[in-house]
């Protein structure tokens, strides 16, 4: 149990367009969700946190008009990123937890993003 | 501040040797959870154990077990046994359960088992 799936797996889109990538938990309902951008060879960095239902926390630094994050239920989750530009491309992962607590996150396989 | 640190940027062993890698973290916090998470060349994301802050037995599943000190607020990873398909990056994370509850992830160490 605990599957997260992402679709697209990688996507390459032209600078100024926009890309929906989504999240979904496959064997549970998942209150809460995350996405995570990671850049190579380093760690994730957490984006922001979505509870279903309501408006999605954004991490500082994170633009929240130019990532639109939607948790419109208990096993979807959509992030897109507007107007996308080459410096928006990288490798975009989300998890998804059971509650809203502290507890396992179980990750989505990612999504690569290269905006030419 | 949270923080996690793993020490160790890469490490390679032998296989079926055993190896461990290390991790300690620092919070404020008495309640919270450790976890372990494995990211192979596929760049899924794992999860290969977690413990709970609040049980003294170590968690172990397999192959893999810790070694949690929560007085030194240490989290090594033993694995046992390795196999080609350990091979990977290992992120060592902890969330805590008031307030803050996101992951904060370690850098990560890159393993390399050697055939």
């Amino acid at each position: 149990g605990a599957v997260v799936s992402q679709h697209p797996s990688w996507v390459i889109c032209k600078s100024g367009t926009s890309v929906k990538i989504e999240c979904r938990s496959l064997d549970f309902q998942a209150t809460t969700m995350f996405w995570y951008r990671q850049f190579p060879k380093q760690s994730l960095m957490l984006m922001a946190t979505s509870n279903e239902g309501s408006k999605a926390t954004y991490e500082q630094g994170v633009e929240k008009d130019k990532f639109l994050i939607n948790h419109a239920s208990l096993t979807l989750s959509t992030l897109t990123v507007t107007s996308a530009h080459p410096e928006d491309s990288s490798f975009y992962i989300c998890s998804a937890s059971r509650s809203a607590g502290a507890d396992t996150q179980y990750f989505g396989p990612g999504t690569r993003l290269t905006v030419l | 501040a949270q923080t996690v640190t793993q020490s160790q940027p890469e490490m390679s062993v032998q296989e079926a040797e055993t190896v461990t890698l290390s991790c300690t973290y620092d919070t404020s916090e008495n309640n919270y959870y450790l976890f372990w998470y494995k990211q192979p060349p596929s760049r899924q994301m794992i999860l290969v154990i977690r413990q709970e802050a609040y049980k003294q037995q170590n968690a172990t599943e397999n192959r893999f077990s810790v070694n949690f000190q929560k007085a030194a607020k240490s989290f090594s990873l033993k694995i046992s046994d390795s196999q080609l398909g350990d091979t990977a990056m290992y992120f060592c994370a902890f969330i805590t359960n008031f307030g803050n509850e996101k992951l904060t992830f370690g850098t990560g160490t890159r393993l390399t088992i050697i055939p």
